[in-house]
């Protein structure tokens, strides 16, 4: 069956980085692209970008772009997100999803990691 | 980008009655609609898609309808397993994909 797992809870200082994982199973990897949303605690969804681990393409939402990076290793199926130079205002949960393949909705979603930055 | 307005931001019902939440888009999108419920704690479950069209495993008290810039969720005879926020997501004018601010979904 098909799963994300998603790397646990991240504590971190203003003006670091962090980098979250996720590690898809039970399908063809680089088949599918691997997309990344942001939820603030009690707020709505927003979405980062993706990547596309068949060829590692990647695109950025405006708003993200210079803050998160997408890399993927094909050898352990496992997409990565590294968000720079974090603020208060990056606290937040970051899921990683799957797509359908004839829409971009998500039938598959990591379980989400919090990350919380301060001083 | 398309903005979408979703309401009412919160709602409470009893059990076994029906509601709706509603999706506005700031311009047509095209059928190119999907509905998620994110429990508690949980990460969000896609509940329908291509406006209508529901995902599989979804219980069929969940219906989505709509067109143009208007979509809604019903959900009919209200469970007590029901109680989450529901987001409404608009793909055909992507990227970016965007969200509605979600409905909270209590019962009474």
């Amino acid at each position: 069956q098909v799963q994300l797992q998603q790397s646990g809870a991240e504590l971190a200082k203003p003006g670091t980085s962090v980098k979250l994982s996720c590690k898809a199973s039970g399908y063809t990897f680089t088949s599918y692209y691997i997309y990344w949303v942001k939820q603030r605690p009690g707020q709505g969804l927003e979405w980062i970008g993706y990547i596309y681990p068949g060829n590692g393409g990647t695109y950025y939402s405006e708003k993200f772009k210079g803050k998160a990076t997408f890399t993927a290793d094909t050898s352990s199926s496992t997409a990565y997100m590294l968000l720079g130079s974090l603020t208060p205002e990056d606290s937040a949960y970051y899921f990683c999803a799957r797509s359908l393949t004839t829409v971009v909705v998500f039938d598959y979603w990591g379980q989400g990691v919090m990350v919380t930055v301060s001083s | 980008d398309i903005q979408m307005t979703q309401s009412p931001a919160s709602l409470s019902a009893s059990l076994g009655e029906t509601v709706t939440i509603e999706c506005r888009a700031s311009e047509d999108i095209y059928n190119g609609l999907a509905w998620y419920q994110q429990k508690p704690g949980k990460s969000p479950q896609l509940l329908i898609y291509n406006a209508n069209s529901l995902h599989t495993g979804v219980p069929s008290r969940f219906s989505g309808s709509g067109s143009g810039t208007q979509y809604s969720l019903k959900i009919n005879s209200l469970q007590s397993e029901d109680v989450a926020s529901y987001f409404c997501q608009q793909y055909y004018n992507y990227p970016p994909l965007t969200f509605g601010s979600g409905t909270k979904l209590e019962i009474k």
